[in-house]
Formats: structure tokens, sequence, C-alpha cells
């Protein structure tokens, strides 16, 4: 069964921090991807890697960047937190082949940003 | 903005009875994809369509993409508890595969 485990389930930070995300993932997928899900919004793109070392802005990247240093992980950074950015976070992961394979879900971070 | 569009965004049946969501785009989608979240879950994928005019079938779940692949619907037969949740179509309009805002189902017993 793929695994992708995401490193706190809840987190919260204070305005101004700067925040770490991690995901890993254990089944060699290429494609990993951060979304944050609020209410009545779905789950939006925030940023996406097909790559070692590669990454690709998605729909809502203002405030955030990745790392991808390795190919099981995918870090996401928000540099100032702010109020904004309290939400779920989740991660996921898909096999080569661009949006033509399944994404596999971590179980989601939840920040407060206070 | 959203590129998949999603409705209703709520929906609330007595058990038994049917369910419809829907999923629109303004442009052409390579494929569409469905995924079920539970609460308290994380998103797990249901099923994949590719071909124009698609149907598939999972037990009581029927999905259809459209013929001009800009629209897609899931389906519950006989709706039951257990299929609370939230459903999201997700399609690729061009290679990344963009959420609709989710249809949240809940189920009177």
């Amino acid at each position: 069964d793929v695994k992708v485990t995401q490193s706190s389930r809840y987190l919260v930070k204070r305005t101004g921090e700067k925040v770490f995300l991690e995901c890993v993932q254990d089944m060699d997928h290429e494609n990993m991807f951060w979304y944050r899900q609020d209410p009545g919004l779905g789950l939006r793109l925030i940023y996406f890697s097909y790559d070692v070392k590669m990454k690709e802005k998605g729909d809502i990247p203002e405030g955030y960047s990745v790392s991808r240093e390795k190919k099981e992980r995918f870090s996401l950074i928000l540099e100032s937190a702010s109020t904004n950015q309290t939400s779920m976070y989740l991660c996921a992961s898909s096999p080569p082949g661009q949006g033509a394979y399944e994404q596999y879900f971590g179980p989601g971070t939840r920040l407060t940003v206070t | 903005g959203q590129q998949v569009m999603q409705i209703p965004q709520y929906q609330h049946v007595q058990e038994g009875e049917d369910f419809t969501t829907y999923c629109n785009s303004s442009t052409t989608l390579s494929n569409i994809q469905w995924y079920k979240q539970r609460p308290g879950g994380h998103p797990v994928f249901l099923i994949q369509l590719v071909k124009s005019g698609e149907v598939k079938k999972q037990k009581r779940l029927t999905f259809q993409f459209g013929e001009a692949k800009k629209n897609s619907s899931l389906h519950i037969t006989a709706t039951q508890t257990t299929d609370v949740g939230t459903y999201f179509c997700a399609g690729s309009p061009s290679g990344d595969m963009r959420f609709g805002a989710g249809t949240r189902l809940t189920v009177k017993p």
C-alpha cells in the first residue's frame, strides 16, 4: 500500500514565524503535490513537483515555497506565516505522467496561525 | 480561479434516496477523476474517466464523462449512511489536475 505521511496532524504557529510542513511518500512516486483545503473552496493547488529539484507553481503559490531535495520528500514552507494561511494542508503523490494517475493523499496537517 | 466547478455544494438525503453531483469545466478535459473524503479523513481515489461519453459503475455508484469532455457526474443509487462524505471531481485541462470545490453529502438514517 502506498503510504504518504505528513510531519504533524495539528500545528499552531504565531504570525511571522517560518513554518515547515514535511511530506514523505514510500512508493517511489515522481509526482508530489501540496494543496490547501478550505470550506467551500475544495482543494487548491499550491505547488507541485514532477522530479527531484523541480517545482512548479500551482494556483495559489503566494506566501509559500517548496523544496524537493529527495524523491520521497516534498516540503512546504511558509516564509512568514499569516492568519490567512490557517487551513488544512494536504500532500499527495502519484506515479509519473501529468494528470494521468490517481493521487494518494496524506492525512493532512491542520495549521492554525495566531 | 476555480477551473473545475462542482455542484451542489451540499446535499442532504434520506437513506435510500438517490444522489447526484455534477462537475463542469469551461475547457476540454483530458481526463477526470473522482475522490471521496470521509469526515475527518483525506481524499481517496474512486475512479478515473478518460474517454468521451464513458460510463463506469462501481456497485451503486455510476460515473459519467460527457461527450464533449467538459462535464462529468457521479450518481449514487439508494444512498446508505456509509456514503456520507465529500465527493470531489478533479479534471486535467492541461496536464495538472484541478479539483472542484466538492459536494458534501449527508444521509439521514
